[in-house]
């Protein structure tokens, strides 16, 4: 069935540092991909989607491109900063309407 | 506008007592979904409505757990004879219609921690 494998945490980064969270997924068909993002006492937000190969979402100085040859998505951003400290969540919607979501990968980041 | 609301926003239960979890989405979203988050860990589908209609119960762990939507708006997920294992962050989600790609915008979510 589908799934979703991202990268363990804690990702720990200085400000300004260079981000990579990885991801990738196992999905029959063409999937869309999505980045949610969950703030400290927040609700779950979507940080940015793709929804065929070689798409690139981007939003807030993150971007990730839908990889179909690597089946992948990475989260990428060239500087962190502390606001961005979250648990960042890879999902992907097959062909039903449900989400599938990797386990989350925590950031934090120090001034 | 408003997005989607949940209540309560925290339960405490103890084990073998019913809950009832609201979910209101934002309004004039036809689907709703519902899912549940362990600690430390991604939220996994239970159950989608598209307006009354449930289409995909596939989720729910066992059956202690039924969801309705019978006017197509607010729907309530309840848990009869909570046990601990229950215990989790209960996410309610909705979106405006279906479609490839749309985006689920989130509730806050209920923490229900059964003793």
């Amino acid at each position: 069935g589908n799934s979703v494998t991202q990268m363990e945490g804690p990702v720990t980064l200085s400000e300004e540092a260079f981000l990579t969270i990885n991801c990738t997924y196992t999905a029959t068909g063409y999937p869309s991909l999505f980045w949610y993002v969950q703030y400290p006492g927040e609700g779950l937000q979507l940080l940015l989607k793709a929804t065929k190969a070689d798409d690139k979402g981007s939003n807030k100085g993150f971007e990730a491109t839908y990889r179909k040859e690597t089946t992948s998505f990475h989260l990428e951003k060239g500087s962190v900063q502390v606001s961005d400290s979250a648990v960042y969540f890879c999902a992907l919607k097959g062909n039903t309407d449900k989400l599938i979501f990797g386990t989350g990968t925590r950031l934090q980041v120090f001034p | 506008g408003a997005g989607v609301s949940q209540s309560p926003r925290y339960k405490v239960a103890k084990r073998g007592q019913d809950v009832a979890l609201r979910c209101d989405p934002i309004s004039g979203h036809v689907s709703l979904f519902w899912y549940q988050q362990a600690l430390g860990q991604g939220p996994e589908f239970l159950t989608y409505f598209q307006n009354e209609a449930q289409l995909d119960k596939s989720g729910l762990p066992s059956d202690r757990f039924f969801a309705e939507r019978p006017e197509g708006s607010v729907s309530t997920l309840k848990i009869q004879r909570t046990q601990q294992e229950d215990s989790a962050v209960y996410l309610c989600a909705s979106n405006p219609d279906r479609g490839f790609g749309e985006t689920q915008y989130f509730g806050p979510g209920t923490r229900l921690l059964v003793l």
